[in-house]
């Protein structure tokens, strides 16, 4: 099955810099790769996603690269704001195969330090 | 989106009791899905809520632990039987609307048994 790997844990970063959170899969499969946000007690929300015949996809200060030779996708946050502070997550499904479930990552923790 | 909701939000549970968490979603989705999040923890699938048939479980999750029903397009149940403290966590449901290759969380049940 699909194994799903992010990096960092935790990351602190000086509001208004930007912040980069990393995945990595391990199916070849895969096609479809979101990413959500979880506040504290909340649920998660998407914050967007990603198709495997697109490379990059860009939603205001928001924007997330796939490499499917490397088998790896990233998080970009750019002019970080103290309510980006929140824990993120990535995932992956094959889609196109029949396979809606997602495989989720561990989570990266982040912190913006005002 | 849709809108989703979880009943009850959360509970206080004692072991060998069981617990029944409802998904109700104002309109109809292809998939809907059932989710564990343990305290500081990422996501875990337990089961896939087939409408008009059996759910499809994940590997350590078992059908007399955690029945699931799916008896139309909006609706699912989940029951948590015979609880241990160890069951204490977050169930989450989630659904994939109708022509959006995406899933969308329910605000989470939180459970906690002792």
């Amino acid at each position: 099955g699909e194994n799903v790997e992010q990096h960092p844990s935790t990351l602190s970063v000086q509001e208004g810099d930007s912040a980069v959170i990393k995945c990595t899969y391990s199916d070849s499969a895969s096609n479809y790769f979101p990413w959500y946000k979880q506040e504290l007690g909340k649920r998660p929300q998407l914050i967007i996603d990603i198709r495997s015949n697109v490379g990059e996809k860009k939603d205001q200060r928001i924007a997330v690269t796939l490499n499917k030779t490397a088998k790896h996708f990233s998080l970009h946050i750019t002019e970080t704001q103290p309510e980006d502070s929140a824990v993120y997550f990535c995932a992956a499904s094959g889609r196109w195969f029949g396979n809606e479930k997602l495989t989720f990552g561990t989570g990266t923790r982040l912190t913006i330090i005002p | 989106s849709a809108v989703i909701s979880q009943k009850p939000s959360r509970d206080i549970c004692q072991r060998g009791t069981s617990l029944t968490i409802q998904c109700q979603v104002d309109s109809q989705v292809t998939m809907m899905f059932w989710y564990r999040q343990q305290p500081g923890q990422s996501l875990t699938l337990i089961a896939t809520a087939n409408q008009g048939s059996e759910a499809t479980y994940e590997s350590g999750f078992v059908i007399d632990k955690f029945p699931i029903s799916r008896p139309n397009l909006t609706f699912s149940t989940l029951t948590v039987s015979n609880m241990s403290p160890e069951d204490s966590s977050i169930y989450l449901c989630s659904v994939e609307p109708y022509r959006q290759e995406t899933q969308y969380f329910g605000p989470g049940t939180r459970l906690l048994v002792l």
